[in-house]
């Protein structure tokens, strides 16, 4: 059972589209965080939300986490090829963190 | 920031043989490095969490005999695959975290293992 759902698995878009992805759960985390991932290579942090209804802007990236601390959203406006990955959400489990399957976004040219 | 060295980035190596990845954060001391496993079109799933100076915890349906974790230092972390098959071939990527509640999650590059 996977602790936290990202819809849509993929997402194809054209340059200059806005575009949302959600990751839901079924349990309270005291924080989530957004991570992208380009293939092969590691997960590199965007940001931490910690408060319910806390909405944080990165650039063109807005995030938001839900007031019951069960999900998040993340909003690209006007998307650009360079926004093309693996989006992945996590949460605090023990240690260490659970992750998403992930939101992987094309951004066509 | 904080940067963590993962490897070798590929290898490949043969039914049987044992492989070493290296894990080393390079501008922090490590207390904690997880170390994670994914496969093609998955997710990152949790093996296990090494303390530096004791015994790995790994996570349920991970073989601790197979998968041997050393954390001898803050700045490095090792995972050995023993006796490696061709299921074992998987991204391999590690994680780690300083003291302090504002340090959060460094990932390293990942390993990319391939058995044949």
């Amino acid at each position: 059972t996977q602790l936290l759902e990202q819809s849509p698995q993929f997402l194809s878009i054209q340059e200059g589209e806005n575009l949302t992805v959600y990751c839901n759960s079924s349990s309270v985390f005291s924080s989530l965080q957004w991570y992208r991932q380009e293939p092969g290579e590691g997960p590199v942090l965007l940001v931490t939300v910690v408060t319910g209804g806390e909405v944080k802007k990165l650039k063109r990236l807005t995030f938001q986490f839900g007031d019951a601390r069960k999900d998040s959203s993340l909003h690209i406006t006007a998307a650009q090829p360079g926004d093309t990955g693996l989006y992945l959400c996590a949460g605090a489990r023990g240690q260490g963190l659970a992750f998403g399957k992930g939101n992987q976004v094309v951004v066509i040219p | 920031g904080a940067v963590v060295s993962q490897h070798p980035s590929r290898v490949i190596c043969k039914s049987g043989t044992s492989v070493k990845i290296e894990c080393r954060s390079l501008d922090f001391q490590a207390t904690t490095m997880f170390w994670y496993r994914q496969f093609p079109k998955q997710s990152l799933m949790l093996m296990a969490t090494s303390n530096e100076g004791s015994k790995a915890t790994y996570e349920q349906g991970v073989e601790k005999d197979k998968f041997l974790i050393n954390h001898a230092s803050l700045t490095l972390s090792t995972l050995t695959v023993t006796s490696a098959h061709p299921e074992d071939s998987s991204f391999y990527i590690c994680s780690a975290r300083g003291q302090g509640v504002d340090y959060g999650y460094t990932f390293g590059s990942g390993t990319r293992l391939t058995v044949v």
